[in-house]
């Protein structure tokens, strides 16, 4: 079965610093990942999604993630952080599950704070 | 343009009572559609999924139920409420044939059980 671990519960970062986000995966054949972010009390919203073709995927909100398939990581990273980007960001794997039924298994969430 | 809907955003209610959450989609027909659950500190945990009209799945048993009752209509219901069914629930649609779906998600509803 997939899985997916997201190592940091929690990153702060200064308004203006660069910011990488990591997420590993664990799954047996060609993954589709997939960064989520969302603020609080609020539903989550797609940054970025990686199927095939280039490893560098880029997303909204000037997001961008780096599949490496030797590493199993598909980080995010942001060159310069904005206060806006406070929130909690989700890496996802998709995979089918036996059959024809495919899912999308989450890691936990990393918490993003940004200090002016 | 699609968009989805989930109501009610907040919920009280003592251990013991039913449940109802409604989520509705529009702007797209035969979506698939997901429920999750959150909780603090543990990600988004899959419930429910439904592929079309009356087609539901479960993923972890649970006291909770899923009915599609119409083509962008999705409940989650429960006949009597448990302090640890406590949590934000979200739910998502998606249109595809599944290894390139991209699920779009509702703005949830947190539901606090007393």
């Amino acid at each position: 079965a997939q899985s997916v671990t997201q190592p940091d519960i929690h990153i702060t970062v200064s308004e203006g610093a660069s910011l990488e986000l990591r997420c590993n995966y664990s799954y047996g054949a060609t993954p589709y990942l997939f960064w989520y972010v969302q603020s609080p009390g609020q539903g989550l919203q797609l940054l970025l999604k990686y199927f095939s073709g280039d490893t560098l995927v880029q997303g909204i909100k000037g997001f961008e993630a780096e599949f490496k398939r030797s590493q199993s990581s598909f980080n995010l990273r942001k060159p310069s952080v904005h206060w806006s980007d406070a929130a909690e960001y989700f890496c996802a794997v998709g995979a089918w599950s036996g059959g024809s039924n495919y899912k999308l298994t989450f890691g936990k969430g990393t918490l993003l704070t940004v200090n002016p | 343009s699609q968009t989805i809907h989930q109501w009610p955003a907040t919920l009280v209610q003592p251990v013991g009572s039913p449940l109802s959450l409604e989520c509705t989609v529009e702007g797209t027909s035969n979506p698939n559609l997901y429920w999750y659950r959150q909780a603090a500190g543990r990600g988004l945990q899959l419930l429910f999924y439904s592929v079309g009209i009356g087609q539901i799945s479960s993923e972890v048993p649970q006291n909770l139920s899923a009915s599609r009752p119409q083509d962008r209509q999705f409940i989650l219901s429960s006949k009597k409420l448990l302090l640890s069914d406590s949590g934000f629930y979200l739910c998502a649609w998606s249109v595809g044939q599944g290894y390139t779906d991209t699920q779009y998600f509702g703005p949830g509803t947190r539901l606090t059980v007393l």
